[in-house]
């Protein structure tokens, strides 16, 4: 049984540009959430998505946007890329009505 | 607004020297306490769920207890494939669409 599965694995990108992060989720899961880790921090929430919508929002800016397919797999992309978007994004995905998540491996995205 | 705080930020352990991490958090209505393994580079994966204060649960050398107020995750003769990171997190009652997670702390147990 796949768990969640995350591609690409390592990117990088120049300042400026936009990315696509995609997700996969667990067999049995309809609900995806993102999340961003910068080195040595906690994951933090920057979106859920559930039913093709996105259902919460964490505090980050408009130039953080997702999308989720009839599938149930997921985008997260980013535009005008910061030095400061470096970080792992990590995929979350639950089935309505559990607790907890279980978590991809994560993108290492690195913006020079 | 919540917030959860992990303590300490590192550990280092000898091996088969038992300690134990706090998580402490302020959260109005908890759904959930969660506890995570991540190892470097790695997604976090699941450990525990606690959801009322006295509950416990263990899973080999690991323990986690719950109050009103802070979590423990009890580490009993600790081997060097217990280093990871060990991350806390909360699930609110009113937001069941957001985990909130601590810092972590950065465990070694040393052979």
């Amino acid at each position: 049984d796949a768990g969640v599965t995350q591609s690409p694995t390592h990117l990088i990108k120049t300042r400026g540009q936009q990315v696509t992060l995609r997700c996969s989720p667990k067999s049995g899961h309809d609900t995806v959430s993102w999340y961003q880790q910068a080195l040595g921090q906690g994951p933090q929430f920057i979106f859920q998505y559930y039913e093709e919508e996105e259902r919460q929002r964490g505090n980050f800016p408009d130039r953080f946007s997702g999308h989720q397919f009839p599938n149930y797999s997921s985008e997260l992309n980013v535009n005008a890329l910061l030095l400061g978007d470096s970080a792992l994004y990590l995929c979350a995905s639950s089935s309505t009505g559990t607790y907890g998540y279980t978590f991809g491996s994560g993108t290492r995205l690195t913006v020079v | 607004e919540d917030q959860v705080t992990q303590s300490p930020e590192a550990l280092r352990l000898q091996e088969g020297e038992s300690s134990s991490l706090n998580c402490s958090y302020t959260v109005s209505g908890l759904r959930g306490l969660f506890w995570y393994r991540q190892d470097p580079g790695k997604g976090p994966e699941f450990l525990f769920t606690l959801y009322s204060a006295g509950e416990e649960k263990e899973k080999e050398r690991l323990k986690a207890t719950l109050t009103k107020k802070e979590s423990f995750l009890h580490i009993t003769a600790p081997k060097p494939e217990d280093s990871a990171t060990y991350l806390c997190a909360v699930q609110p009652e009113y937001n069941n669409n957001d985990m909130r997670f601590g810092a972590g702390t950065r465990l070694t147990v040393k052979p």
